[in-house]
């Protein structure tokens, strides 16, 4: 079936420390997004990404960091320069180009600082 | 700046009990309006996408409508299994002309029996 496929479910991070939480998508998008969520809030933007070695920064890219070196693959890093880390972390895609089509989303990872 | 609002924040509803979720948007020329719904802890599942105002999409118990300025997710005879969270997003040019998804901060929707 495709679809997206985010991993872990679940992270814990001691502070301090960098944790990387993987997207893999085999919809054969050219575009890849990464939002948090937190409670009682809508969908922020971190990083976006319309091509393979391509990545802008969104709303909210302080403390964060991508790499898109294969089309299905779109990993984000939370450094340890994120002062608020605990959220829950949504991975997108669609299909790009000229406009913004409907995006489809992974199931999530909840990141918790512990 | 581009802005999604939608209302209310939350709607406790009786099961059968028809009604309708806002969104309101503010964009400088509107490319789609795309509609979500989330259940807890899980990600955002595509419902619809608008274009025109005037247009309609329809899925079991849900339709969807667009004008210039807002969207409506009319939810009619809704069941238990219709608690969610609704979200509606707005395609937005950022900084650099690349295009993303700007959404709304949902409607919390609760069906009782």
């Amino acid at each position: 079936d495709g679809g997206i496929t985010q991993s872990p479910k679940y992270l814990f991070r001691k502070e301090g420390q960098n944790v990387t939480l993987s997207c893999e998508q085999n919809l054969n998008h050219d575009a890849m997004y990464w939002y948090r969520q937190d409670p009682g809030q809508g969908l922020r933007l971190i990083y976006y990404s319309q091509i393979v070695n391509d990545f802008q920064k969104g709303d909210i890219a302080e403390g964060y960091s991508v790499s898109r070196e294969k089309k299905e693959s779109f990993p984000l890093t939370v450094t340890s320069a994120q002062k608020n880390p605990t959220a829950f972390y949504l991975c997108a895609s669609s299909e790009g180009g000229r406009g913004v089509t409907e995006a489809f989303f992974g199931q999530g990872t909840r990141l918790t600082v512990v | 700046e581009d802005q999604v609002t939608q209302s209310p924040e939350a709607l406790r509803l009786q099961e059968g009990e028809s009604s309708s979720l806002n969104c309101s948007y503010t964009v400088s020329g509107l490319r789609g309006l795309f509609w979500y719904r989330q259940d807890p802890g899980k990600g955002p599942e595509f419902l619809f996408t608008l274009y025109s105002a005037g247009e309609e999409k329809e899925k079991e118990r849900l339709k969807a409508t667009l004008t210039k300025k807002e969207s409506f997710l009319h939810i009619t005879a809704p069941k238990p299994e219709d608690s969610a969270t609704y979200l509606c997003a707005v395609p937005s040019i950022s900084s650099g002309s690349a295009r993303q998804l700007t959404f709304g901060s949902g409607t919390q929707l609760t069906v009782l029996p």
